[in-house]
């Protein structure tokens, strides 16, 4: 069946970015979306199609797709932005996430 | 505004099944899939499968075919996730989430429906 892997931790200093990837074979031939979960609520789209930004969702996060390696980035990290998030592909009518990473702003 | 809203938390014994409802609501319900998705407490989510709410086409993930079945109540707008042969390992938080787009993201989703299955 198919994965995509993600580093379990990531720091970032306020205002830096931070990217974080999501790894899969061939992961560039499917769209990607990804998911804020900050404790004790439900994810958040934030990304999705690889790229787009749902409604809502601040002008600082942003996402990429190509080769083996997507990847999420958010430009001038804010403390609010600590949280987990998962990257999801899908592959043949089903779904899979990525194990989640940890983001921390210290 | 679109709502998920889920049925409350359960407490079953191994080897009973769970069904546990998602009623949609500010949006025409017959028009976006949903997606069960599950998060054992401290670990990831974990995707378990698709209802198409106007075919009630499903797909499932492997790791819960023959135990997992997807079905919806049109005139009540709500999807219902029933597992069966529950165990130990099945203790998690229970999400229902709608589909966005084709590309198969999910922007809504329910506040989550605690099952419990003591060892």
């Amino acid at each position: 069946s198919y994965e995509v892997t993600q580093p379990p931790s990531v720091s970032v200093s306020p205002g830096q970015t931070a990217s974080i990837a999501c790894s899969g074979d061939k992961l560039g031939d499917r769209y990607v979306c990804w998911y804020q979960q900050k404790p004790g609520q439900s994810p958040v789209l934030v990304i999705h199609q690889d790229t787009k930004r749902p409604s809502g969702i601040p002008e600082r996060f942003s996402g990429s797709n190509s080769g083996n390696t997507a990847t999420l980035t958010i430009s001038g990290t804010q403390a609010m932005d600590e949280a987990d998030y998962y990257c999801q592909a899908w592959d043949s009518s089903t779904a899979v996430f990525g194990g989640g990473t940890k983001l921390t702003v210290l | 505004q679109v709502q998920l809203v889920q049925s409350g938390a359960e407490v079953k014994k191994p080897g009973a099944s769970v069904k546990v409802s998602c009623k949609a609501s500010g949006y025409t319900f017959t028009s976006y899939d949903i997606s069960w998705v599950r998060q054992a407490t401290g670990q990831g989510l974990e995707w378990m499968g698709w209802m198409n709410p106007n075919s009630g086409n499903t797909a499932y993930a492997q790791k819960f075919q023959g135990r997992v079945t997807m079905t919806r109540d049109s005139s009540k707008s709500t999807v219902y996730m029933e597992l069966r042969s529950l165990r130990s390992e099945d203790t998690a938080v229970y999400y229902c989430a709608r589909g966005h787009d084709s590309s198969g993201a999910v922007d809504y989703w329910g506040q989550g429906t605690l099952v419990t299955v003591p060892s």
